[in-house]
């Protein structure tokens, strides 16, 4: 069974950027893309990007100027890093397996944007 | 960027009847369209891929139809577990998701 989890910071300053990392067990992340999805508090989920193990990556056009996401086959981990967040990138962050269909989610962190 | 819009925004039904759900793309995605179950607090749960295959551990009374811009999730005797927020998702052009239909008891 394949399962992830997101880890990182809970609390950014505005104008900073956010950080966080998944780790995929029961999986080797060399199969499938894997994304990085999120839900501000309320509203409908948003999908920020996509990796694959090779470095094939594609982002949400509206976040692709503030947003990187990394893999590291090693630890078999994604990361992800949006840039100088605002209040608007208050959400809960979810990684999740994807080939077009989104089979395995994380649990989801709630990650505030505030000073 | 591909709209996805859900209707209607809130579903009241009563156990044992049927839920209709909408799903509507602003341009073709062909089939490439799933649904997905959120209850509060929880991750989204695939329940339907390929506009109509049902995910691993489904129960059949989901259902899944519709092609092109025009999709329907039909939920057949509803039990208490399926009280829940329904989203739909394109995968044709990047990922996007629908707001969302609650379905709520009557």
């Amino acid at each position: 069974q394949v399962q992830l989890q997101e880890s990182g910071p809970g609390l950014v300053k505005p104008s900073e950027t956010l950080s966080l990392t998944c780790t995929v067990s029961g999986d080797s992340i060399r199969d499938y893309y894997w994304s990085w999805i999120r839900q501000p508090p309320g509203k409908r989920l948003e999908w920020i990007g996509y990796i694959s193990y090779s470095g094939s990556i594609n982002y949400n056009p509206s976040l692709t100027s503030r947003v990187t996401i990394s893999v590291d086959t090693s630890k078999n981990q994604f990361s992800l890093k949006l840039r100088s967040v605002t209040a608007a990138d208050t959400a809960v962050y979810y990684c999740a397996r994807d080939w077009g269909t989104i089979d395995f989610w994380g649990p989801g962190t709630l990650v505030t944007v505030s000073s | 960027e591909i709209v996805m819009t859900q209707s209607p925004a809130t579903l009241s039904v009563s156990p044992g009847e049927r839920a209709t759900l909408s799903c509507r793309a602003s341009q073709s995605v062909s089939s490439n369209l799933a649904w997905y179950q959120q209850k509060p607090g929880q991750a989204p749960r695939l329940l339907i891929f390929g506009a109509s295959t049902r995910a691993t551990g489904i129960p059949a009374r989901f259902s899944g139809s519709g092609s092109g811009t025009e999709f329907t999730l039909t939920i057949n005797s509803l039990q208490s577990e399926d009280f829940a927020v329904y989203y739909c998702q394109q995968f044709n052009n990047w990922r996007t998701f629908g707001q969302g239909t609650k379905v709520e008891i009557k």
